[in-house]
């Protein structure tokens, strides 16, 4: 079945500093990947999305691009701002239907 | 943006009690909801779907007499876990998808802790 893989966290990093959240996936066909971002307190949030091979998803600062030939769609960001401390999840979703299939989440925790 | 209400946002109960959790789209209408839990350092999973008007389609190894599914209209879908017990302890969290599905809000999740 499909899955979803990404680095385990709590990741911790000092304002300003360069994130990557590695995510990698399984599933057959082509799936659109997303990262949702989850705030203390509130509910996930779309953060980017990318639909296709070499696609770049990007938003507020954070950026993934759709890698097929390595199945992996990594966040990263280059200088992060303790507002970012949240938690991130890698999904993807198939063509068809709105199952999505989440990895573990990674916790980010951006010291100042 | 959309936005889905879910409470409570925690709940702590005994084993054997049942308790329930609302899923609410504030403005727009959910035609589909996903129900899902996680444990912890665990993936978001995803436990059934439900559509308006219809009974839930559970993943395999959701007991559905355990977790009971009510969507009862556009705006509204409950989750009741009944007779809980200590293993049911986990986060649950719901989302929506409006007409044509092409987006999805999700609830702020709901721990539940089941002594």
């Amino acid at each position: 079945g499909d899955s979803v893989t990404q680095m385990e966290g709590p990741v911790t990093l000092s304002e300003e500093a360069f994130l990557t959240i590695n995510c990698t996936y399984t599933a057959t066909g082509y799936p659109s990947l997303f990262w949702y971002v989850q705030y203390p307190g509130e509910g996930l949030q779309l953060l980017l999305k990318a639909t296709k091979a070499d696609d770049k998803g990007s938003n507020k600062g954070f950026e993934a691009t759709y890698r097929k030939e390595t199945t992996s769609f990594h966040l990263e960001k280059g200088s992060v701002q303790v507002s970012d401390s949240a938690v991130y999840f890698c999904a993807l979703i198939k063509a068809a239907g709105n199952k999505l299939t989440f990895g573990g989440g990674t916790r980010v925790l951006v010291k100042p | 943006g959309a936005v889905v209400s879910q409470h409570p946002s925690w709940v702590i109960c005994k084993s054997g009690t049942s308790v329930k959790i609302e899923c609410r789209s504030l403005d727009f209408q959910a035609t589909t909801m996903f129900w899902y839990r996680q444990f912890p350092k665990q993936s978001l999973m995803l436990m059934a779907t439900s559509n308006e008007g219809s009974k839930a389609t559970y993943e395999q190894g959701v007991e559905k007499d355990k977790f009971l599914i009510n969507h009862a209209s556009l705006t509204l879908s409950t989750l009741t876990v009944t007779s809980a017990h200590p293993e049911d302890s986990s986060f649950y969290i719901c989302s929506a998808a409006g007409q044509g599905g092409e987006k999805l809000f999700f609830g702020s999740g709901t721990q539940l802790s089941v002594l």
